[in-house]
């Protein structure tokens, strides 16, 4: 089974919109850490948010704020306000066993979001 | 946050020959992480690098094939050894800074 599903290959989306990405994860850890990464054209990965499993609000972070629902095991990205440079592709991830750091990530298959003007 | 970079950026290659990345950070880490990403694909970790003990592989990664080295608790190498058309693809490394997790800028391999 996937441990991240994001079931929104593409997007489009017009300018100045808010924009709701999906994720859902599965874990049998009680401590996880949930990441988004945008990923422009040129390949980098560039970090947005970060929510770790036992933080009782949602993460923000500028216009970005993850939609943290535990209970259905979801960690939807929200991007408000999205602008013509929000164009790239955004990726999920999930880090088991929060340790520090000690553990690599698990990443969704991604949702290539287009932003029309 | 850290500030990671790699070498080289891009790279083509013939098969049968072995390519050796570096990524550099610029604070010490204990754990440096290294990524393949297929093109058009997502990101899989390949194998995870701890100063003074031999890397940790990933089910589908062999030692042999991806050889890793962590001198120090700043620099790590991966090579791409006896290299096929396969293995294009872009090559990440990355460090744990306390809860956050960041990317080097990525070395854009083709194999011909």
């Amino acid at each position: 089974a996937q441990k991240i599903t994001q079931t929104q290959p593409g997007m489009f989306v017009q300018e100045k919109e808010a924009v709701t990405l999906d994720c859902t994860y599965d874990t049998s850890d009680q401590s996880y850490g949930l990441f988004w990464y945008k990923q422009p054209s040129s390949g980098e990965m560039i970090f947005l948010i970060y929510q770790g499993s036992y933080d009782e609000q949602n993460a923000t972070e500028g216009r970005y704020s993850l939609n943290f629902q535990k209970a259905r095991k979801s960690a939807n990205l929200v991007i408000s306000a999205s602008q013509l440079g929000d164009s790239a592709m955004y990726f999920c991830a999930m880090r088991e066993a929060w340790g520090g750091g000690a553990d690599g990530l698990t990443f969704g298959k991604g949702t290539h979001l287009i932003i029309q003007p | 946050s850290a500030v990671i970079s790699q070498k080289p950026s891009r790279d083509i290659c013939q098969r049968g020959t072995s390519l050796t990345i570096q990524c550099q950070v610029d604070s010490q880490v204990t754990m440096m992480f290294w990524y393949r990403q297929q093109p058009g694909q997502s990101l899989t970790l390949i194998a995870t690098a701890n100063q003074g003990s031999e890397a940790t592989y990933e089910s589908g990664f062999v030692i042999d094939k991806f050889p890793i080295s962590r001198p120090n608790l700043t620099f790590s190498t991966l090579t791409v050894s006896n290299m096929s058309p396969e293995d294009s693809s872009i090559y990440l490394c990355s460090v744990g800074v306390g809860s956050e997790q960041y990317f080097g800028p990525g070395t854009r391999l083709t194999v011909t």
